[in-house]
């Protein structure tokens, strides 16, 4: 059985660095095509991703988040963690780990996100 | 334009059918997965790749894809299905994702 879960400060005040932990089992980051995501959601808005790290390490950013945002792993731990420099009370959001299998046929690749972790609230307020 | 876009709410009468579509150029490209999310919760798989279904996902949930649009049809919608549904795919760069501005779909 696959699943994560995410950990980190509930409160963090503005132009903090948040530093978000997804601890999971049941597959391991070391294994080829494996991935794993950072997703948030404002409350009451859409969900955003914001970064992928891949078993070989490749690290993928959300454009518009990119110079605030960084992501890592570590294999031994079965731990991705996310930090976001620089926060703002517009980052108030729940943030969500997800694990990203994928397939690719003879046109292209694609991913999907399954499962997702319970998600954890993050307010950012002075 | 990397942006994909939803209706903001769809009815469906209880049995009946209904379709949410998904839009965005790159949907002419990668093929979309959907999420459904209920109050409180945290979204759960639905429909990937082509027409894929995750384990436990029952077979009323379909999807399907034409042009820059992508759809989930929910066949014989059940009082459970009422939530909100958010499509994805990987957007044209090809190397981020981008979600929809989600879909209320409320069982009448």
């Amino acid at each position: 059985q696959v699943t994560l879960k995410e950990s980190g400060p509930a409160l963090v005040r503005p132009t903090q660095t948040l530093t978000l932990t997804c601890t999971f089992s049941g597959f391991s980051l070391s294994t080829s095509t494996m991935r794993v995501s950072w997703i948030r959601q404002p409350p009451g808005k859409a969900l955003e991703w914001l970064a992928r790290i891949d078993w070989d390490d490749d690290k993928f950013y959300s454009t518009s988040l990119k110079t605030r945002l960084t992501i890592s792993k570590d294999t031994s731990k079965n731990q991705v963690v996310l930090t976001m420099t620089n926060m703002d009370p517009v980052d108030t959001a729940t943030y969500y780990c997800a694990r990203m299998p994928g397939y690719c046929g003879s046109i292209s690749c694609y991913e999907w996100f399954d499962p997702w972790g319970q998600g954890t609230l993050v307010t950012v307020s002075s | 334009s990397s942006e994909v876009t939803q209706d903001p709410v769809v009815s469906v009468a209880l049995g009946q059918t209904v379709r949410i579509t998904c839009q965005g150029d790159s949907l002419r490209s990668y093929y979309a997965s959907w999420y459904q999310q209920k109050p409180g919760q945290a979204p759960r798989l639905v429909i990937y790749g082509k027409d894929n279904r995750p384990s436990g996902i029952p077979d009323r949930f379909s999807g399907s894809s034409s042009g820059n649009t992508a759809s989930l049809t929910i066949t014989g919608a059940q009082a459970e299905d009422e939530a909100d549904y958010y499509c994805n795919s990987r957007d044209s760069s090809g190397n981020h994702y981008v979600f929809g501005t989600g879909t209320k779909v409320t069982v009448l």
